[in-house]
């Protein structure tokens, strides 16, 4: 079992929807949750990074972190085609927020105009 | 640089060929981080360097990759021997000590 699960999709949904992605963690060590988007052949691109559990808004993302559930999600807002990328988590052990992340497998997305 | 910088984009070269990827990272960013993105494994961690000591050599998959950074700056990876497996996109990431990584687009390495 990986350490990190997430559902590779692919997910496809129409324009203005609300997208919600997920992953769950088996290792309660994790502390420093984030979410990338990487669009086709570039590098993944930070998004959103939390620590705590509950909601962070910014824009039309909010991340949400349930550590006694050991559960993360993100979600869209008013999709747009161009958030369509693979959206991939990413966590961080311990007590330090720097250090190697571990990522789930990744999420294609597709919004269809 | 506004962004992390990877040279070359892409490379391809024959099995058994050594070669050096290169990261110039975010000025000012005294963490550099190296990973491999591949289909099969997806994202997976190499090395980790704060300044320019390596504390987390952990994801390095044999003895044939190693990597070094210098003046708290660039960074080398390289790959000796080289053998198809090792074909996948080598990622570089930065960031200040208690922030978020920031990635370059990678550099695509082939291995015929």
């Amino acid at each position: 079992q990986k350490e990190v699960e997430q559902d590779p999709g692919p997910l496809s949904v129409p324009e203005g929807a609300i997208v919600s992605l997920n992953c769950t963690y088996s290792n309660s060590a994790f502390q420093y949750f984030m979410w990338y988007r990487q669009y086709s052949r570039k590098g993944p691109e930070l998004l959103m990074y939390t620590y705590s559990s509950g909601n962070k808004e910014d824009g039309r993302f909010t991340a949400q972190v349930d550590k006694s559930s050991k559960y993360i999600s993100l979600f869209i807002r008013d999709s747009q085609p161009s958030d369509s990328a693979t959206y991939l988590c990413a966590m961080i052990l311990g007590g330090t927020s720097y250090g190697k992340l571990t990522f789930g497998q990744g999420t294609i997305l597709t919004v269809h105009p | 640089g506004a962004g992390v910088s990877q040279s070359p984009s892409n490379k391809v070269t024959e099995k058994g060929k050594d070669v050096e990827l290169r990261c110039d990272p975010i000025s000012g960013h005294t963490a550099l981080y190296w990973y491999r993105q591949s289909l099969g494994q997806g994202l997976e961690f190499l090395i980790y360097f704060q300044g320019n000591s390596a504390p987390d050599k952990s994801g390095l998959p044999s003895d044939r990759f190693s990597a070094e950074r210098t003046g708290g700056s660039v960074s080398t990876l390289t790959i000796q021997r080289t053998q198809q497996e090792d074909s996948a996109v080598y990622l570089c990431a930065s960031s200040l000590v208690g922030a978020a990584q920031h990635f370059g687009d990678g550099t695509r390495l082939s291995i015929l």
